[in-house]
């Protein structure tokens, strides 16, 4: 069965400090995707990054980093110097190669403090 | 590019009623999501559309039915509404090529549901 935890439901940083989401993923699949969504006020679930269960190399966007281990089932996402607009709640997800239905956590709410 | 579009963004129904949200695809795309996602709650799979046809469902009830048209377009369809039935309802295109899918999920901005 496909399964994604995050197991932080609230988190709340002041503005500048470095925040890390956690995600754990259980699937029996060999052939996987990985994603973080954000998810503003507005409701719009906005597309992140994806992984495939192959490529295992960190990742770096701007001030977004992800860190994926198979060793461990988990894909976190790291925020450095947060900012206000990071505000939102953040969601880890998991689909099979046909990306046919993708199962997504509980979400992360990130509030960032001015 | 034009990104994926859905209507009405609120909707008030009372229990036992019949509701169908609508949604545009984004260009490029020819799969149709469907999502319910309610309050605190991630995202939940209802189906999915390919090719005009179902491409697999999630849990959920049967008074649940979709369509897609020529245009990729779609629409969701809750039959007997029941007070839990209340929720975002968020409609997400994607891109399946050679048999897989070729793109991460695209959502629209979502359809709140409220029933009384």
């Amino acid at each position: 069965a496909q399964k994604v935890t995050q197991a932080q439901t609230e988190i709340s940083v002041v503005e500048k400090e470095d925040v890390t989401l956690d995600c754990v993923y259980e699937t029996r699949d060999t052939t996987y995707y990985l994603f973080w969504y954000k998810q503003p006020p507005s409701g719009e679930l906005v597309f992140l990054i994806r992984r495939n269960s192959f490529d295992e190399q960190n990742e770096i966007s701007g001030r977004y980093s992800w860190n994926f281990q198979k060793s461990t089932s988990s894909f976190n996402f790291t925020i450095t110097a947060s900012q206000v607009v990071d505000s939102a709640v953040y969601f880890c997800a998991l689909s099979d190669s046909t990306g046919n239905q993708f199962y997504f956590g509980t979400g992360t709410s990130l509030t960032v403090i001015p | 590019e034009t990104g994926v579009t859905q209507s009405p963004t609120h909707l008030i129904k009372t229990r036992g009623q019949q509701v169908t949200l609508r949604c545009s695809s984004q260009s490029g795309h020819n799969t149709v999501s469907w999502y319910q996602q309610a309050l605190g709650q991630g995202p939940q799979f209802i189906f999915q559309y390919y090719r005009e046809e179902e491409n697999g469902r999630g849990n959920f009830p049967p008074r649940f039915s979709g369509l897609q048209f020529p245009n990729y377009s779609s629409e969701l369809n809750v039959n007997a509404l029941e007070l839990d039935d209340s929720a975002l309802y968020l409609c997400a295109s994607s891109l399946i090529a050679g048999g897989f899918y070729n793109s991460p999920l695209h959502f629209g901005n979502g359809t709140r549901l409220t029933v009384t």
